[in-house]
């Protein structure tokens, strides 16, 4: 079974820093990874969609890259802000089985401070 | 209006009683999915439809059926709920393919 770890499980950084988070999954076999955003009880808002065949995606301040072969996804967030604040989740979609249903990491809780 | 799109968002109700989520979506995908988010431990994958005709049990399906009684609707039946299955509840979408994936806003259930 596909395991995703997100690290680290949770992140407080000051505004204005760039932030990196990590992602890692065992099995290389994927279809695509996608990174989401949850606000406290809410939905899940997608940030970015990688294919397998591609090494990065970006969208604003935000930049996401895969390394498929070692199994590694980093999120990227350029000049953070308050409204940052969420936890981020990453997900991978497996090659087969499952109808391509995501396999989800736990998350990273982010705080950014004013 | 929201593409997928769940009811209720929040509902209390108590031990042994049957409930019904429903999720449905507007992006004209074939493919939905159910979800559990529990604290501390991500989502989980309940079931899953290809298309009307084809449903299929995900990781944690025991104690919970569904229906795919369109294109656009999916739901989610506790048959006989206990506290257990307190938890926030998601609905996704995605095209053939296993594109990108669409979530609801969630249903929190509350079993008391």
């Amino acid at each position: 079974k596909q395991e995703v770890t997100q690290i680290p499980a949770a992140l407080s950084v000051p505004e204005g820093e760039n932030l990196v988070l990590n992602c890692s999954f065992t099995d290389s076999a994927i279809y695509n990874l996608q990174w989401f955003r949850q606000d406290p009880g809410k939905g899940l808002t997608s940030l970015l969609l990688i294919q397998s065949s591609q090494r990065e995606q970006t969208s604003g301040r935000l930049n996401a890259s895969l390394d498929k072969s070692s199994g590694r996804s980093t999120l990227y967030i350029a000049a953070s802000q308050p409204g940052d604040s969420a936890t981020y989740l990453c997900a991978v979609r497996p090659d087969s089985n499952s109808g391509y249903a995501l396999n989800f990491g736990k998350g990273t809780s982010l705080l950014v401070t004013p | 209006d929201a593409d997928v799109t769940q009811t209720p968002r929040n509902r209390i109700t108590k031990t042994g009683k049957r409930i019904m989520l429903e999720c449905s979506q507007t992006k004209g995908h074939d493919r939905m999915y159910w979800y559990r988010q529990d604290p501390g431990l991500g989502l989980q994958l309940i079931y899953y439809s290809f298309d009307v005709k084809d449903i299929n049990k995900g990781e944690i399906s025991d104690g919970y059926s569904v229906s795919r009684q369109a294109q656009a609707k999916f739901s989610l039946s506790l048959e006989s709920a206990i506290p257990n299955q307190t938890a926030l509840y998601f609905c996704a979408t995605s095209e053939a393919g296993g594109t990108e994936a669409f979530f609801g806003q969630g249903t929190r259930l509350t079993v008391v």
